[in-house]
C-alpha cells in the first residue's frame, strides 16, 4: 500500500518542543521528507532522510526508522511563525507520495 | 535566484469553460512537477516531466487535462472543460533529476469554478 498517517492537527506552547509522528505503508521505500505550508503559500522543503537516524537543521530535526516504518520531524523552541501545515512525503520508486498533512497550533 | 513562477495566481470560471495554468521552473531544474491541492489535503500528483517527456502521467484525468513542455522549461496546465469539482489550488514544482525528495513550488494558482 502507498497510505502516510499523520495526526490531523498538534497544539503546542510557544517556546515548547513538538514531535509530528509519520508512519508508511509502502513498497519499493527510499526516503522520507518533510514540508511546511503556511495558510495560502506554497509547500517549502525542510528535511529528508534516507537513512535511519536524526537529521538536524537549526530548530528543526527529522528522524527515520526505516524498520519501523516510521518516521517524525521534531521542532524545537517554538515561535508563533512555526504555526503552519507539516507533511511527511514518501519517495517511492522515483515518486513522492504526501500525507494529508498536521496543523500545528501554537499558543502564546 | 528566482524561485518557480505561476501564473495566474487566481482564476474564476463557470463550469464547462476552459482555463490555463503556466509554471516556469527554476533554472537548470529538468524535472517539472505538476499538483493539485485540494483544502486541508497534501498535494497530489498530476504529471511529471523530465525534460520535455512526461515519465509519470498516470494520476492525470486524461479526458479533460493536458499539459505540455514542449521545449523541456515552461510547461502548462490545461482543463477544458472545467467541472465544480476541479476548484483547487494547482501547484507547480520543479527540482533538479533525481532529486525529487527535495521540491521546490511555485505560490500555485487557485482556481473556483461556479
Amino acid at each position: 500500500g502507498q497510505s502516510l498517517e499523520q495526526p490531523s492537527e498538534v497544539t503546542a506552547v510557544e517556546g515548547a518542543i513538538v514531535q509530528i509522528n509519520c508512519t508508511y505503508q509502502t513498497s519499493g521505500f527510499y526516503g522520507l521528507s518533510w514540508y511546511q505550508q503556511h495558510d495560502g503559500g506554497a509547500p517549502t522543503f525542510l528535511s529528508y532522510n534516507a537513512l535511519d537516524g536524526l537529521e538536524e537543521t537549526g530548530r528543526f530535526s527529522s528522524f527515520l526508522s526505516r524498520s519501523d516504518s516510521y518516521g517524525y520531524l521534531l521542532l524545537q523552541e517554538l515561535q508563533m511563525k512555526d504555526s503552519a501545515s507539516y507533511f511527511c512525503a514518501v519517495i517511492r520508486d522515483d515518486k513522492i507520495i504526501f500525507g494529508k498533512g498536521t496543523r500545528l497550533h501554537i499558543l502564546p | 535566484e528566482a524561485g518557480v513562477v505561476q501564473s495566474p495566481r487566481y482564476k474564476i470560471i463557470e463550469k464547462k469553460q476552459p482555463v490555463a495554468f503556466w509554471c516556469n521552473p527554476i533554472s537548470g531544474h529538468n524535472t517539472l512537477y505538476w499538483y493539485l491541492q485540494n483544502l486541508g489535503q497534501g498535494p497530489e500528483l498530476l504529471i511529471r516531466y523530465e525534460n520535455e517527456e512526461a515519465v509519470d502521467d498516470s494520476q492525470l484525468p486524461k479526458d479533460r487535462f493536458s499539459a505540455e513542455r514542449l521545449k523541456g522549461v515552461d510547461s502548462t496546465l490545461k482543463i477544458q472543460p472545467a467541472e465544480l469539482g476541479d476548484s483547487a489550488v494547482y501547484l507547480c514544482a520543479s527540482s533538479s533529476s533525481g532529486g525529487e525528495e527535495t521540491q521546490y513550488f511555485g505560490p500555485g494558482t487557485r482556481l473556483l469554478v461556479l
